[in-house]
């Protein structure tokens, strides 16, 4: 089964808005990363937060992460049409060495 | 500086055969993961292989096997393939801490199980 829920499943938003994603996770975590994935094929790195983080920046986009309520946000601020894709959160479980995905926010961003 | 490679890019096999999906790391990395994702979900973690061993698995049966070569590079065997095993195959590098660190994927292999 997999650790990570992400919410909403889809979100659909015009260019130039604000897009959040949520996730959230059972188990303890070393860290939780977010990753973006077009149209079904290799998945792309965006950003890593650790456990002892709580806000993470990365050009237009935000992340933190609330260890007490093992959930984690995502904002992409300025929407782009580029930025149409899905996204992933993913957490790497503390003593272990596995990542393990969520199922996903579909984002479409109107032009 | 060349990513994490992946060959085939698609392949169809029927129900009952083997097959062999083949990875080569981003350049630096010595760790490989392989994950399984099927049409509207999430990867779905198979192994990990650092050193020429398997140092994590997840729950999937023993006819997923792999192997990790002395250059880095790993192999994914499936064998007595069911329908089920349709979906895309990810493989991703990362360098010693697997889960603790930024992995790079690559484009992945889709397999169609007919």
């Amino acid at each position: 089964s997999q650790q990570g829920e992400e919410d909403p499943q889809a979100l659909s938003i015009q260019e130039g808005e604000n897009a959040t994603m949520n996730c959230s996770y059972k188990t303890s975590i070393n860290n939780l990363q977010w990753y973006r994935q077009n149209s079904g094929r290799g998945l792309v790195h965006l950003i890593l937060i650790r456990s002892n983080e709580r806000e993470k920046h990365s050009g237009r986009l935000r992340v933190t992460l609330d260890t007490s309520k093992k959930s984690s946000s995502l904002l992409i601020t300025a929407s782009r049409a580029a930025d149409t894709a899905s996204y992933f959160c993913a957490t790497g479980i503390t003593g272990g060495f596995k990542t393990i995905f969520g199922a996903g926010t579909r984002l479409f961003v109107k032009a | 500086d060349a990513g994490v490679t992946q060959s085939p890019t698609h392949l169809i096999k029927t129900r009952g055969q083997q097959v062999t999906l083949r990875c080569s790391p981003k350049s630096g990395h010595d760790t490989v993961s392989w994950y399984q994702q099927a049409l509207g979900q999430g990867p779905q973690f198979i192994f990990q292989y650092y050193e020429e061993e398997e140092r994590q698995r997840g729950n999937f049966p023993d006819r997923f096997s792999g192997h990790q070569f002395p250059n880095y590079s790993s192999e994914l065997n499936v064998n007595a393939l069911l329908l089920g095993d349709s979906a895309l195959y990810l493989c991703a590098s990362s360098f010693r801490t697997g889960g603790n660190t930024e992995a790079f994927f690559g484009q992945g292999t889709r397999l169609t199980v007919v």
